[in-house]
């Protein structure tokens, strides 16, 4: 079965340190997504990275960076310089294709609180 | 940007009613999710809809629950005898093809009472 692991609940780290949040996940598929979405307090929903299954190339974006790495099934995303503003739920998720369309399964979401 | 925008925002509602909850997708866009996330934990599954007709629901979405597209622009969630373990913030998405990325609402929050 498809499954999506984010071993860290929460994280806390000091404004301008670097933190990486890390995922883990299952799938027998060979061609699969993965995602990371943010969830800050207002609750929403905000996407931050897709990678394909066969795109093992890091990507980088300001801040953002995104590791993966198919021999280790982990898609680990670090955040550089930390802001306070980074303070969310983030959630990394898995595309799982079945009856013609995708659907995400979500890890349990690690919660990063960044102090000032 | 287009965004998915979803009314209202939140909903209080007493056990054993019904619930309608709203969705428009954007517009180019022809696949439509609902997933749930219980207060604290992780983001669900509920359904996806493809031409008009459901393509694969969750153990989650049972007799009580069901979805609609009525004049291709909204797409709603029913949910006809609430209970409390509905209370859940619901999020509904939308693709325009199969390997692009979601693209959800902002939620609405349902509390059931």
């Amino acid at each position: 079965a498809q499954k999506v692991t984010q071993a860290q609940t929460e994280i806390s780290v000091v404004e301008k340190e670097d933190v990486t949040l890390d995922c883990v996940y299952e799938t027998r598929d060979t061609t699969y997504y993965l995602f990371w979405y943010k969830q800050p307090p207002s609750g929403e929903l905000v996407f931050l990275i897709r990678r394909n299954s066969f795109d093992e190339q890091n990507e980088i974006s300001g801040r953002y960076s995104w590791n993966f790495q198919k021999s280790t099934s982990s898609f680990n995303f670090t955040i550089t310089a930390s802001q306070v503003v980074d303070s969310a739920v983030y959630f990394c998720a898995l595309s799982e294709y079945s009856s013609g369309t995708y659907k995400y399964i979500f890890g349990t979401g690690t919660r990063l609180k960044v102090l000032a | 940007e287009p965004e998915v925008t979803q009314t209202p925002s939140h909903q209080v509602t007493q056990m054993g009613q019904e619930v309608i909850l709203r969705c428009v997708p954007i517009s180019n866009h022809l696949y439509f999710y609902w997933y749930r996330q219980i207060l604290g934990q992780k983001v669900e599954f509920l359904v996806s809809f493809y031409n008009n007709e459901i393509s694969e629901k969750s153990e989650i979405f049972d007799d009580q629950f069901s979805v609609e597209r009525p004049d291709g622009s909204n797409f709603t969630l029913k949910i006809r005898s609430t209970k409390l373990e509905d209370s859940a913030m619901y999020f509904c998405a939308s693709t325009r093809d199969r390997d692009s990325p979601l693209h959800f609402g902002n939620g609405t929050r349902l509390t059931v009472t």
